[in-house]
């Protein structure tokens, strides 16, 4: 079964700054996803990140917001951007484990902008 | 992808089974039917998946009636540590893993 490293686990940043999260994957998958999860909320999908071509953003969610990478099939990177003390939440990646709605996640990045 | 339902929160105690109702009036033909757990600070792992009737495993049960509007994940003497969130989602076969998360159930298991 594929593992799902995420980091940093945690970081409080300075409202204005930007920080990068990075999810490695173990084994090759297609797509990957990032999520946000509020404090006290269930998750929201933010977008989709596929290799080799621009991610796909959710409503409500925009690239100069939140930047992602894909440089291959086993990592990938969300940037919040210009951060303010509403982006402060838990951010998840996940990538598909085999057919139907079955997926991995990280074990999520709990971001507190100050 | 077919809306969900479930309540908001439950309770229980060390040892009972406890079965969690998920509402989807709006499934495809071609959804499958899917819980997750979530554990504070941790990200949600997969309990179980299930296309009709009954699907069990090491974790878990889940009970799929013909009309497929609804399912029901039955959890056998519960534990403290059965204590987390509960998601049902349902989404097509194939769907590489795009999930849309409900509210979720809040499992509160009481010694």
């Amino acid at each position: 079964s594929a593992v799902i490293s995420q980091k940093p686990s945690r970081d409080i940043c300075q409202r204005g700054t930007s920080l990068t999260i990075q999810c490695q994957v173990d084994s090759q998958v297609t797509m990957m996803f990032w999520y946000r999860q509020q404090p006290g909320q269930s998750l929201t999908l933010i977008a989709t990140a596929n290799q080799g071509s621009e991610a796909t953003y959710e409503s409500g969610f925009v690239i100069d917001k939140f930047p992602i990478s894909r440089p291959n099939l086993t990592f990938s990177t969300l940037t919040v951007s210009n951060m303010s003390p509403e982006d402060s939440s838990i951010y998840l990646c996940s990538a598909p484990r085999g057919g139907g709605t079955e997926a991995f996640f990280g074990q999520g990045t709990r971001l507190t902008v100050v | 992808l077919a809306k969900t339902t479930q309540p908001i929160s439950m309770d229980s105690y060390e040892g009972q089974e406890v079965n969690i109702t998920c509402s989807h009036n709006n499934i495809a033909t071609n959804d499958y039917i899917t819980w997750y757990q979530q554990f504070p600070s941790q990200g949600p792992r997969f309990i179980i998946q299930g296309y009709k009737t009954k699907v069990t495993n090491e974790v878990a049960s889940l009970f799929i009636p013909a009309d497929r509007k609804s399912s029901t994940l039955s959890l056998p003497r519960v534990s403290l540590s059965d204590t987390a969130v509960y998601y049902c989602l349902v989404g097509l076969s194939g769907n590489t893993g795009k999930l849309i998360f409900g509210q979720g159930t809040t499992l509160q298991v009481k010694p």
